[in-house]
């Protein structure tokens, strides 16, 4: 089951914030959040394996409420170099074809000056 | 450092034509590699993994097909292309313990099947 991303797609001014969630129908054992520019391949940011985790990366953060399944990413005070797609992938179980990530449709994000 | 290969960049082929897609990696032993699609705006679908030499599992049916003859070689294959097989297909590798392992992928093939 393919999670479900939300927005779609926003539009931001620099220094502005943004949330990207990611939900899942089905139990959750890690999340991972990557970032992909037009016509690049995608870029990995970071993976949360707790419940409850939440992690950063410069002014990029995430959650993971294992109990909502769910995660989202946190970008504050954007920039630029932000703009891109944003995939989360999730893995509901370890090892196996489970194992794998399935990836949500994408978060399209454009950072305008 | 590790690194992976993907080519070619970019590829035209006629519908009914045969396709031959390489990955390496370097710098690592006993990867899980990894093909996916993305179709023009779309997500990232997973179409085969492999844990070992000779190993593949697919995700998707499909006139498409992968083996693994090296350990670090990763080769999507088709007899047949058809139009839908266009898209941006991506190898890509993790480490053996997948779960805590992000997902490093190539640069990408863009197929244009005509």
């Amino acid at each position: 089951q393919q999670p479900v991303q939300s927005p779609q797609a926003v539009i931001l001014r620099e220094g502005e914030d943004a949330v990207i969630n990611c939900s899942s129908s089905k139990a959750l054992y890690s999340v991972h959040w990557y970032r992909q520019k037009h016509g690049e391949a995608p870029v990995f940011l970071m993976i949360l394996l707790k419940g409850g985790e939440q992690k950063g990366h410069d002014k990029i953060s995430a959650s993971f409420n294992e109990k909502k399944q769910q995660s989202s990413l946190y970008l504050t005070a954007s920039q630029l170099s932000y703009s891109g797609t944003y995939f989360c992938g999730l893995q509901s179980a370890y090892g196996g074809s489970q194992g794998n990530l399935i990836f949500g449709k994408g978060t399209k994000l454009s950072v305008k000056p | 450092s590790q690194t992976i290969h993907q080519w070619p960049a970019t590829l035209v082929q006629p519908v009914g034509s045969p396709l031959s897609l390489e990955c390496t990696v370097e710098g690592t032993s006993n990867p899980n590699l990894y093909w996916y699609r993305q179709a023009a705006g779309r997500g990232l679908q997973l179409l085969f993994y492999s844990v070992g030499i000779g190993q593949i599992s697919s995700e998707v049916p499909q006139n498409l097909s992968a083996s693994r003859p090296q350990d670090r070689q990763f080769i999507l294959s088709s007899k047949k292309l058809l139009l839908s097989d266009s898209g941006f297909y991506l190898c890509a590798w993790t480490g053996r313990v997948a779960y805590n392992s992000p997902l490093h992928f190539g640069n990408g093939t863009r197929l244009t099947v005509t």
